[in-house]
This record gives C-alpha cells, sequence and structure tokens, in this order.
C-alpha cells in the first residue's frame, strides 16, 4: 500500500532561517506528489506538485520541493522563512487512479 | 477562491439531528471527495465520487450519507451523529493530478 511519512509533526524555524520539512514515500510505481498548505480553519491549498518532468519543482510563496527517487524522498524548502509562512504543511501522495494519501502533517512555526 | 465552495462554514448539530452538507466545484473537475480532519489525526479519506459514481467508501458509518447529483455538487447527509464525529469536514475534486479543496465545514456535535 501507499505510504507518506512526514518526519517531525513540529518544525520551528526563526524568521530569515531555512525552512526543511521532510517527506517520504512508498510506492511501488513513481507517483504523483503534493504539498499543500493548511492555516487554522481553513482548507488545504495547493504549494506545488511534481508529475513528470522536472525533479525540482517551484511552487507558490517562494516554496520548492525536490523528488529524489533513490531515497524516496519529496522535501518541501524556502530560502528564508516570513512570519506569514507558519501553518500545517501536509505532504501527499496520489497513486494512479485513487484519491489522494495525506502525511500526517508538519506544524511550522516562524518566531520573529 | 479556490473553485470549490462548501456551506455551511459551521454547523452545531445535536445528535438526533439530521442535517447535510454542500460542495460546489466550478472547475469543470470529474472526482469529488469528502474528507474528515480530526484534531490530532491525518486526514481520513471518507467517500469517492468519479463520474458521479461512489467508487470508494472507506468503511464510514452509516450515519453518513454521500450523494452527487451531478458532476458539480457533493452532498454529505448527516444523522444521528455521535460526539466523536466533530471534525472538519472537507471537500475536495480534481481531474488530474492535484485535488483543490474547499474551505471545510466546522461541524460541532452536541
Amino acid at each position: 500500500a501507499q505510504s507518506v511519512t512526514q518526519l517531525g509533526s513540529h518544525v520551528s524555524v526563526s524568521e530569515g532561517a531555512l525552512v526543511l520539512l521532510r517527506c517520504n514515500y512508498s510506492s511501488s510505481v513513481p507517483p504523483y506528489l503534493f504539498w499543500y498548505v493548511q492555516y487554522p480553519n481553513q482548507g488545504l491549498q495547493l504549494l506545488l506538485k511534481y508529475t513528470t518532468g522536472a525533479t525540482l519543482v517551484k511552487g507558490i510563496n517562494g516554496f520548492e520541493a525536490e523528488f529524489k527517487k533513490s531515497e524516496t524522498s519529496f522535501h518541501l524548502t524556502k530560502p528564508s522563512a516570513h512570519m506569514s509562512d507558519a501553518a500545517e504543511y501536509f505532504c501527499a501522495v496520489r497513486p494512479a487512479g485513487t484519491a489522494l494519501i495525506f502525511g500526517k502533517g508538519t506544524t511550522l512555526s516562524v518566531s520573529s | 477562491e479556490t473553485g470549490v465552495t462548501q456551506t455551511p462554514r459551521h454547523l452545531v448539530m445535536g445528535m438526533t439531528n439530521k442535517k447535510s452538507l454542500k460542495c460546489e466545484q466550478h472547475l469543470g473537475h470529474n472526482a469529488m471527495y469528502w474528507y474528515k480532519q480530526s484534531a490530532k489525526k491525518p486526514l481520513e479519506l471518507m467517500f469517492v465520487y468519479s463520474l458521479e459514481e461512489r467508487v470508494e467508501n472507506n468503511s464510514v458509518p452509516s450515519r453518513f450519507s454521500p450523494e452527487c447529483p451531478n458532476s458539480s455538487h457533493l452532498f454529505l447527509h448527516l444523522h444521528t451523529l455521535q460526539p466523536e464525529d466533530s471534525a472538519l469536514y472537507l471537500c475536495a475534486s480534481s481531474q488530474e493530478g492535484a485535488a483543490f479543496f474547499g474551505q471545510g465545514t466546522r461541524l460541532t456535535v452536541v
């Protein structure tokens, strides 16, 4: 069965510091991979997605992620954190023809 | 504006009530989903509709009853719920690749 593991349920960074949120997946075939962000009492907003092609994917709000097949990883990064980045982040995998499978989420805190 | 609209945004209901959650998508997608998000638990996929037919039902109790009358609308009918059903209920739609989510309905069962 396909699954997604997000390492660290809570990550804290200082404003201006690098953001790194980790995601590993298990899949027997190359999957579609996604990162979503959720602000309190809101739905999930798509940050970026990997389907095929370039393994470094750029998303909204300065985030990017790199698909590494050899490591079965799809970590999310941002060079410089902003206070407005504080939210919960979900990694998801979509096996062919099925619904998204989500990780448990990582809460990002940003301090000034 | 994500193109997926959920109503109501907040709902408080007693355990003997019957209510319905509504989801509408304006993206031309052919698949729609209900997810449940409870505090400190992962997102749970409840139902999947593809081309208006239910293709997945993840062992959801019968007190939750979905309805998909057309490709743009999805309902979740609720009856005799339990307090543990209190959660954020999220609707999503997709065509290929990413799913797009509504803002959710915050349900409280009292």
